[in-house]
C-alpha cells in the first residue's frame, strides 16, 4: 500500500511565523504536489515537483515555497504566514512510468489555522 | 469558467436508489480521467478510473464521451456507506490534476 503521511494532522502559527509543512512518500513516487482545499474553492495546487530538485508553480504559488532535497520528501513553506493562509493542507505523489494513469495518493491532511 | 465543472450537489438519496453525477472538462488536451471520494474531514481516495470504453466497478459505472468533453459516475443501489462527496478529476500532463468542487452525496435510511 502506498503510504503518505503529513507531519502534523493540527497546526496553529501566529501572522508573520514561517511554517514548514513536510510530506513523505514511500512508493519511490517520481511527482509530488501540494495542495490547499478550502470550502466552496475545491482543491487548488500550490507547487508540484516531478524530479528531486525540481518543482513547478501550480495555481496559486503566491505566498508558498517548496523543497525536494530528496525524492520521498516534499516540504511546503509559508515564508511569513497571513490568516489567508488557513486552510487544509494536502499532499499527494503520484508514479511517472509509461502506461502510468498518473492515479494520486494523499496524505491525511494538516489543518493549518493561523491567528 | 472553471477548467472542471461539477453539478453543485447537494444530493439527498433514499437506500437503494440510482443517482448520476455529471462532469464538463474544458481543456480538450486533458488526458485522463478519475473519480475520487472524499469522507467528512479525510483525504480523496481514487474510486476508479474513467476510460473511452466506460468501465464498471461493482454499483459504479463511470463514462467518458471525449468528444462532448463530458465525465459521468452512476452509482446503482446506494449504500449508507456511499454518503460521501465525489470529485471529478482531469489530468493535464506530467500528472498535474485539475479538481472539481465535488458533489456532495446523502444516502438516507
Amino acid at each position: 500500500d502506498v503510504k503518505v503521511t503529513q507531519s502534523s494532522r493540527y497546526l496553529v502559527k501566529r501572522t508573520g511565523e514561517k511554517v514548514f509543512l513536510e510530506c513523505v512518500q514511500d512508493m519511490d513516487h517520481e511527482n509530488m504536489f501540494w495542495y490547499r482545499q478550502d470550502p466552496g474553492l475545491g482543491l487548488r495546487l500550490i507547487y508540484f515537483s516531478y524530479d528531486v530538485k525540481m518543482k513547478e508553480k501550480g495555481d496559486i504559488p503566491e505566498g508558498y515555497s517548496v523543497s525536494r532535497e530528496k525524492k520521498e520528501r516534499f516540504s511546503l513553506i509559508l515564508e511569513s504566514a497571513s490568516t489567508n493562509q488557513t486552510s487544509m493542507y494536502l499532499c499527494a505523489s503520484s508514479l511517472t512510468a509509461s502506461g502510468s494513469s498518473y492515479e494520486q495518493y494523499f496524505g491525511p491532511g494538516t489543518r493549518l489555522t493561523v491567528t | 469558467r472553471k477548467e472542471v465543472e461539477q453539478d453543485p450537489g447537494p444530493f439527498n438519496v433514499p437506500e437503494g436508489a440510482t443517482v448520476a453525477f455529471n462532469c464538463t472538462y474544458s481543456n480538450s488536451a486533458s488526458q485522463s480521467f478519475f473519480w475520487y471520494r472524499q469522507d467528512c474531514r479525510k483525504e480523496p481516495k481514487l474510486l476508479m478510473s474513467v476510460y473511452s470504453s466506460g468501465n464498471e466497478d461493482g454499483r459504479f459505472t463511470a463514462q467518458l464521451n471525449r468528444a462532448s468533453q463530458y465525465i459521468s459516475l452512476l452509482i446503482r443501489d446506494s449504500k449508507l456507506s456511499d454518503s460521501a462527496t465525489y470529485l471529478c478529476v482531469v489530468n493535464r500532463n506530467a500528472g498535474k490534476s485539475t479538481f472539481g468542487d465535488g458533489t456532495t452525496l446523502t444516502v438516507k435510511p
